[in-house]
């Protein structure tokens, strides 16, 4: 069983286009995350959420609009594709969010192209 | 403010021969330290973590790593490489109250030579 799954794996899209990705784990964890991986392979932050509650908005342009149905689940909208918004983006999950010793558990990623 | 530097973009090694990643953070409070593995199209998975106790940590695939608080760092090793360690590397550090917030290195891609 997949701990941290996320759909799809590959996203090409034009310009102006409106995307989403899903993320689902399994692991029984209280912390959900979104970051992005960048052509250089950098990888930063965009959101976490603790119980379906926002914690780190990581001054991620309003085009980006995560939601967690539970906290099992968290997805991530992206309106108004642009160039600059190709990379790959990671979900991961943790335990105890709150204390950064916690490991974070990642998905597979969904690489996101847009043309 | 926290950050991590990782030395080297690129390492090879051959196989057999040890592996050494370089690995200095920078944080104003005590850090929770962590090196990730990344293998191509697949996400992040943990090495291991140091976050109190002994300093020198050992983690998966026969990789460890030592903290030292004077020098700032937390290098990573492995006494012989194998073919299969060939992947890109990440330091990251953390703090108590981060919720999950890892400031990552830049990576380091090993290539390992037969």
């Amino acid at each position: 069983d997949t701990a941290v799954s996320q759909t799809p794996k590959y996203l090409v899209t034009q310009m102006g286009n409106d995307k989403s990705i899903k993320c689902e784990q399994n692991l029984g964890h209280d912390t959900m995350y979104w970051y992005k991986q960048d052509s250089k392979k950098f990888l930063k932050i965009m959101f976490s959420y603790n119980n379906k509650e926002l914690i780190i908005n990581e001054t991620v342009p309003n085009r980006f609009s995560p939601k967690s149905p539970d906290k099992a689940h968290l997805n991530l909208h992206i309106n108004s594709l642009e160039l600059g918004d190709s990379a790959v983006y990671f979900c991961a999950s943790s335990a105890m969010g709150g204390q950064g010793n916690s490991p974070l558990h990642f998905g597979n990623g969904t690489r996101l192209t847009v043309t | 403010a926290q950050s991590v530097t990782q030395l080297g973009s690129h390492v090879s090694v051959s196989e057999g021969a040890l592996v050494l990643l370089r690995c200095n953070y920078s944080s104003s409070v005590p850090p929770y330290l962590f090196w990730y593995v990344q293998y191509p199209n697949q996400g992040l998975q943990l090495l291991l973590k140091y976050t109190t106790g002994a300093t020198l940590v050992k983690g998966i695939n026969g990789f460890e790593a030592e903290f030292k608080k004077s020098e700032t760092s937390f290098h990573l090793t492995k006494p012989s490489a194998h073919m299969s360690d060939a992947a890109e590397y990440f330091c990251a550090v953390s703090s108590f109250d981060s919720w999950g917030k890892l400031q990552f290195g830049a990576g380091t891609q090993v290539v390992v030579t037969p």
